[in-house]
């Protein structure tokens, strides 16, 4: 059983430009988070996804940023106009349950802006 | 809010040495702790957790213990080897309805010299 895939590991980006992370979830798992890592800080939460449903998007900034998770194909992160304080890792994690703390994380995307 | 506070690396221990990790938290409530560790590149793995008070996690020689009157969940172990050079990060959850987000320290790097 594949574990959670992130892609691309690595994604440089202008600022201005947009950036596409994409997350697909262990087989079986609907559950997807977003968490960000800021240097020299710990992951913070930015959204929680069911199939085709946002539940909490309460982390993620009110601009530029979107999620999806849609019935088919993997989870995106979409940063919009992206700017030099986007630059961080990305990780997902799925979680096979809703009522669970059970995750398991991929290795990230890290978004270098330039 | 909920936060967890750990201490600050980087922490270099030799092989053969005793490790203790300190974490403390703040949450409304019972919330479940965690310890998650990161190798160089790769996604965060859980080590160990705990769901209510005086609960020991244990794992690879690990140990936590959930003191919930001091608030902490310290990471141990007897005799760390290179092998665990990684990055720790303690975490809470604190389900608010559906959503079983984590909360972060902000991690601790550890390296283990033979």
């Amino acid at each position: 059983n594949a574990g959670v895939m992130q892609n691309p590991r690595h994604l440089v980006r202008r600022r201005g430009q947009e950036a596409r992370l994409r997350c697909s979830p262990m087989k079986g798992h609907s559950h997807v988070y977003w968490y960000r890592q800021l240097p020299e800080e710990g992951l913070k939460f930015m959204v929680y996804l069911q199939k085709e449903n946002i539940i909490d998007e309460s982390g993620m900034p009110k601009e530029r940023f979107s999620a999806e998770f849609p019935k088919e194909g993997p989870s995106i992160l979409r940063i919009q106009q992206v700017v030099r304080g986007d630059s961080a890792a990305y990780f997902c994690a799925s979680s096979p349950s809703q009522s669970s703390y059970e995750q398991y994380f991929g290795p990230g995307t890290r978004l270098t802006v330039t | 809010g909920d936060s967890v506070t750990q201490m600050e690396g980087p922490v270099t221990l030799s092989e053969e040495a005793f490790l203790t990790i300190n974490c403390t938290y703040t949450a409304t409530g019972y919330p479940s702790l965690f310890w998650y560790v990161q190798y160089p590149g790769e996604g965060l793995q859980l080590l160990l957790k705990a769901t209510k008070a005086d609960d020991k996690g244990s794992n690879k020689g690990f140990e936590a213990t959930y003191r919930k009157e001091t608030t902490s969940f310290h990471l141990e172990k007897g005799s760390v080897q290179v092998s665990d050079s990684a990055v720790y990060f303690c975490a809470l959850g604190n389900s608010g309805g559906s959503n079983y987000k984590l909360t972060f320290g902000k991690g601790t790097l550890l390296t283990v010299n033979p």
